[in-house]
């Protein structure tokens, strides 16, 4: 009930093009979901978040959507960009602390 | 700027040592947490604390300790490390606002 599962685990794809990330979870407590973003060699920083009483956030090119009956929510990326290559980890929040999925390292091709 | 700062990028050690990694943050923060992050697996949390000398164990506490006895210092401890200890470890400070802020990472190899 604790957990967060995200897919797929890698991801390639062309310059310009759509990047899709989903995740899924069970706990119908978590009140927070946020998306972070990771460039080797560094820690992971906050993309972008969404809280459940809403089933969109857009901020640029990135968009998180949100379906509370299907406790599911996915990262766009639209127009990607090799500069958006990196490693992405969805979570969620219980109670202060978050829980992570597992990530997907996204590559994109120029 | 926000900042976390973790005093070690790579580290090697061999099997049974006690092992030491800081993590300092500038920005006054109550919360900090350690996560070891391991490929496929994701970012697992060892402990947190949420004010000085206060803590709580996180998922995977199993073979570490942590001390906080300043409200900038979180400190990981490996009592005795072993080879399944190797992983990068990050540490990540926050406010009530939850964006937690992440330092660089601490690459340790077990040996």
């Amino acid at each position: 009930q604790q957990q967060v599962k995200q897919s797929p685990q890698s991801l390639i794809v062309q310059k310009g093009g759509i990047s899709i990330i989903n995740c899924a979870y069970e706990n119908t407590a978590f009140d927070y979901f946020p998306w972070y973003q990771q460039f080797p060699g560094k820690g992971p920083a906050l993309l972008i978040a969404i809280r459940p009483d809403v089933s969109e956030k857009k901020e640029g090119r990135f968009t998180i959507s949100f379906n509370k009956s299907a406790k599911q929510f996915s990262l766009h990326i639209m127009d990607s960009q090799p500069g958006d290559s990196a490693t992405y980890f969805c979570a969620a929040r219980p109670e202060g602390k978050l829980i992570f999925g597992q990530g997907t390292t996204l590559q994109v091709k120029p | 700027d926000v900042k976390v700062t973790q005093s070690s990028r790579y580290l090697v050690k061999r099997t049974g040592e006690k092992v030491f990694l800081e993590c300092v943050q500038d920005m006054d923060h109550e919360n900090m947490f350690w996560y070891r992050q391991d490929p496929g697996l994701g970012l697992r949390l060892i402990y947190f604390s949420y004010d000085v000398k206060m803590k709580e164990k996180g998922d995977i506490p199993e073979g570490y300790s942590v001390s906080r006895e300043k409200k900038e210092r979180f400190s990981l401890i490996l009592e005795s490390a072993s080879t399944n200890q190797t992983s990068m470890y990050l540490c990540a400070s926050s406010t009530e606002l939850d964006i937690q802020y992440f330092g660089a990472g601490t690459r340790l190899s077990v040996l």
